[in-house]
Parts: C-alpha cells; sequence; structure tokens
C-alpha cells in the first residue's frame, strides 16, 4: 500500500542551526502539507503546497521556514535557524484530491539543544 | 475561524468496557469529519472519516456519526481492547484543504 515516507526519523540539532526535514508524497497526489506536534500538545497546522507554491501557512510559520518540490517527488521543510521552541514532531502529509483524506507520514521527531 | 473540541483526557477503561469520546466542530461550510489515531510512538493513522450530515465511519469496531444539528461527531466502541490504547484526535477538513485538529484524547485500557 502507497505510504508517505519521512526521513530522518529523529534530528537532534544544536539552536541556531540549519535543518532539512524530508518527505516523500504518496505519488500522484497533488496536495502536500507539514504539520507539527509539540510534545503532549494538539497537531498544528504549519503550510500547505499545492500546484508548486504555498497555498496556506499558519502565523507559526514564519520567515524562518520554508517548503520545496525540489524534484517533483521529494517535498521538503527547512528550518533556517532553529530555536529550541521548534523542537516537535513534524508530520508530512498527501491528499490525491481537495477535501479527501490525508495521508500522513511516521513523523521526523526534531530535538533541537 | 474552524475548530474542533474534543473531550479532556486521560480516559482510562477496563478491557471490554463502553467508549465514548465526545467531538464537536464550529465549521462556516459543511467540512469532512475525521478521526485519526496515534498508537504509542507512531504517526497518526486514519481511523474512519465521514463526508457528509448522517454519515457514519466506521472501522476496527470504531463508530462515529456525522450530527450536523448538534455539530458532533463522538467516537464510540462497544468493547474496548488493551491494543486500542492510544491518542485519538478529531478532525475536520477544510473546503480549502487543511485539516483541524482537536487537542487529542489519551486513551488507557486496562486488561
Amino acid at each position: 500500500e502507497p505510504e508517505v515516507t519521512q526521513t530522518p526519523s529523529h534530528q537532534v540539532t544544536q539552536m541556531g542551526q540549519e535543518v532539512i526535514l524530508r518527505c516523500v508524497p504518496i505519488s500522484n497526489h497533488l496536495y502536500f502539507y507539514w504539520y507539527r506536534q509539540i510534545l503532549g500538545q494538539k497537531v498544528e497546522f504549519l503550510v500547505s503546497f499545492y500546484n508548486n507554491e504555498i497555498s496556506e501557512k499558519s502565523e507559526i510559520f514564519d520567515d524562518q521556514f520554508s517548503v520545496e518540490r525540489p524534484d517533483g517527488s521529494n517535498f521538503t521543510l527547512k528550518i533556517r535557524s532553529t530555536k529550541l521552541e521548534d523542537s516537535a514532531m513534524y508530520f508530512c502529509a498527501s491528499m490525491p484530491f481537495m477535501n479527501t483524506e490525508a495521508f500522513f507520514g511516521q513523523g521526523t521527531r526534531l530535538t533541537v539543544v | 475561524g474552524d475548530s474542533v473540541t474534543q473531550m479532556e483526557g486521560p480516559v482510562t477503561l477496563s478491557e471490554e468496557a463502553f467508549l465514548t469520546i465526545n467531538c464537536t466542530y464550529t465549521a462556516t461550510g459543511y467540512p469532512s469529519l475525521f478521526w485519526y489515531v496515534q498508537y504509542p510512538g507512531e504517526g497518526l493513522q486514519l481511523l474512519l472519516k465521514a463526508t457528509k450530515a448522517d454519515d457514519k465511519g466506521s472501522n476496527k469496531g470504531f463508530e462515529a456519526t456525522y450530527r450536523k444539528e448538534t455539530t458532533s461527531f463522538h467516537l464510540e466502541k462497544g468493547s474496548v481492547q488493551v491494543s486500542d490504547s492510544a491518542v485519538y484526535f478529531c478532525a475536520l477538513g477544510e473546503r480549502d484543504d487543511k485539516i483541524i485538529f482537536g487537542k487529542g484524547t489519551r486513551l488507557h485500557i486496562l486488561p
């Protein structure tokens, strides 16, 4: 069964460093998302991506964040200068069409020290 | 904006007990409704969904009915198992495609 895959599963980084979280969405899906979950808290929307551009972003998604779909298969989330409060589980998701089921990856646990 | 409210956890039940996790939503349009489950150490998995009023989603013995008149989507299971221990998230899909999650309800099932 097709699935969304994320790498790495866990990343530890020093405050101020750049990190890139990688995702391979399900082939032929058109909509892509990043969400995050701070430990023990709710899952929060970060950004949605469609037709090679951001379609919506939340207040959390400030200038430190960026997304790319560099090669038609990968979908990356970059945090330019990490802060302690960026420590969270980051989930990638893809959706075949609007208003249908979103398929989530297993997540990348980011720890900023 | 659209939002989801679900009952606070943790919820602790004995095996074979009846489960209800309440969920209500606020939305301007007619969203799709979902329950996602997160087992310990794992990612989010879709448990069930309903796309319009009066639809009933079901999977693995869990059920939820889309109630437009009460703006609710309560999750139920007649007889829970230890393996059902997880965090359950109620969610809605907005017309502009993003998903809004509730805060999650942690469920503990005792043998």
